[in-house]
């Protein structure tokens, strides 16, 4: 089985100070891992993705994240926050099965002015 | 490119009642998947399809139905609404391979009185 393990459900950052969203992962195969993002009353969109090519990934905005195997972790950052980065971001996997994704409960950031 | 679209944006049904939220992609994907969202669960996967007249149960499928007849279409029928199905819907498709993106419509948000 499959899993991923957001902590922290809400994260409040100063606007230009470094963003850090945590995800955990649990699986018994090599992963895929996913960050998407998600604005108010829109759906999800896709921040960047982990295919084994590269352990440190650049996504858009900014944002990148790096997979380290022995932490099971894919820890998402940005060096300095804007006011248009508060917003829901959910870290998901996927890897086994019939190509399912399966995201964690989400982390809502607010950026402080 | 309209992507995933999803009708209706918002539905208020009483309890008992059934109804189907439409989605459909114009991007010739084989896997598509609905969601739920609630607070503090992330995105829960209620029923998936990996191709035409191809469907599976997710992690949540008690009181939903779903049908692929065609390539762009997957429907999902609330056979008799309760008030634990009010949530946001979300319908995704993906090419098939577990390091593809997932494209999402913009939801449907669901009130069940």
């Amino acid at each position: 089985a499959q899993s991923v393990t957001q902590l922290g459900s809400h994260v409040s950052v100063s606007e230009g100070a470094l963003v850090l969203l945590r995800c955990n992962y649990s699986s018994s195969v090599p992963p895929y891992l996913f960050w998407y993002v998600q604005y108010p009353n829109q759906g999800l969109q896709l921040l960047l993705k982990y295919t084994s090519a590269a352990t440190l990934v650049k996504g858009i905005n900014g944002f990148e994240a790096e997979f380290k195997k022995s932490e099971t972790s894919f820890h998402l950052t940005k060096p300095s926050a804007h006011m248009s980065d508060a917003a829901e971001y959910f870290c998901a996997v996927s890897g086994t099965g019939a190509n399912n994704l399966f995201f964690g409960t989400g982390t809502r950031l607010t950026v402080i002015p | 490119n309209a992507g995933v679209t999803q009708t209706p944006k918002f539905q208020v049904l009483k309890t008992g009642q059934s109804m189907t939220l439409q989605c459909a992609q114009d991007m010739n994907h084989e896997y598509m998947s609905w969601y739920r969202q609630d607070p503090g669960m992330g995105l829960r996967l209620i029923h998936y399809s990996v191709g035409a007249g191809i469907t599976d149960q997710g992690e949540v499928p008690n009181g939903y139905n779903v049908s692929r007849s065609t390539t762009e279409d997957f429907p999902l029928r609330l056979l008799s609404a309760a008030p634990s199905q009010t949530s946001v819907y979300f319908c995704a498709s993906r090419k098939t391979g577990m390091n593809t993106e997932a494209f999402f419509g913009q939801g449907t948000r669901l009130t069940v009185v």
